[in-house]
């Protein structure tokens, strides 16, 4: 079946510093592949994604790269701010899942002045 | 611009009791979900609608049921509610199309079973 293994949290981190949260997955047909947010009290939304290998999503500053060799799908941003801290939420579909997303289990991010 | 809207937003209950949770969008999709948030798990699919008048179990439907009353309402139900229930759920909604893979969700609902 469908996982997605993300790095533990939570990561502290000083305002400007360069943010990488892992992420792994292993998967049956051809995933795509996505990063969500939730902000404190909110529910998820939807950061970036990439639906296909080498493909890049970004948004907000944030990048990551879908890697098939490596099954990967890490998350960068090279100035992190207060606003950005969350939950990041690894996530895939893939075309036997009908449309279904499978989670990691998300990594808190706290970012301090 | 409501997008996904889920009722209560908070809520305690006693072992053994009932509730429904109740979640409603306003974007004309077609299919509907319901996951939960727990701790170091991440969220964990219960049930989900591909369509009005379809229901399918997800990862962890046990003590759950669902109703698709329409297009635009999925509500979640615990018929006899136990503390391994306490849980942030969240409701969402998803549009069309096999491209079209994004998530709308609600602001979920804490629940505690006592």
């Amino acid at each position: 079946g469908n996982s997605v293994t993300q790095m533990e949290g939570p990561v502290t981190l000083s305002e400007e510093a360069f943010l990488t949260i892992n992420c792994t997955y292993t998967a049956t047909g051809y995933p795509s592949l996505f990063w969500y947010v939730q902000y404190p009290g909110e529910g998820l939304q939807l950061l970036l994604k990439a639906t296909k290998a080498d493909d890049k999503g970004s948004n907000k500053g944030f990048e990551a790269t879908y890697r098939k060799e490596t099954t990967s799908f890490h998350l960068e941003k090279g100035s992190v701010q207060v606003s950005d801290s969350a939950v990041y939420f690894c996530a895939l579909t893939s075309t036997d899942s009908w449309g279904k997303l499978q989670f990691g289990a998300g990594t808190q991010v706290v970012v301090t002045p | 611009n409501a997008g996904v809207t889920q009722t209560p937003k908070f809520q305690v209950l006693k072992t053994g009791q009932s509730m429904t949770l109740q979640c409603a969008q306003d974007m004309n999709h077609n299919s509907m979900y319901w996951y939960r948030q727990d701790p170091g798990m991440g969220l964990r699919l219960i049930y989900y609608s591909a369509s009005e008048g379809t229901t399918d179990k997800g990862e962890v439907p046990n003590g759950y049921n669902v109703s698709r009353l329409n297009k635009r309402e999925f509500s979640l139900r615990l018929e006899s509610a136990a503390p391994s229930q306490t849980s942030v759920y969240f409701c969402a909604s998803k549009g069309q199309g096999a491209t079209n893979e994004k998530l709308f969700f609600g602001s979920g609902t804490q629940l505690s079973v006592l």
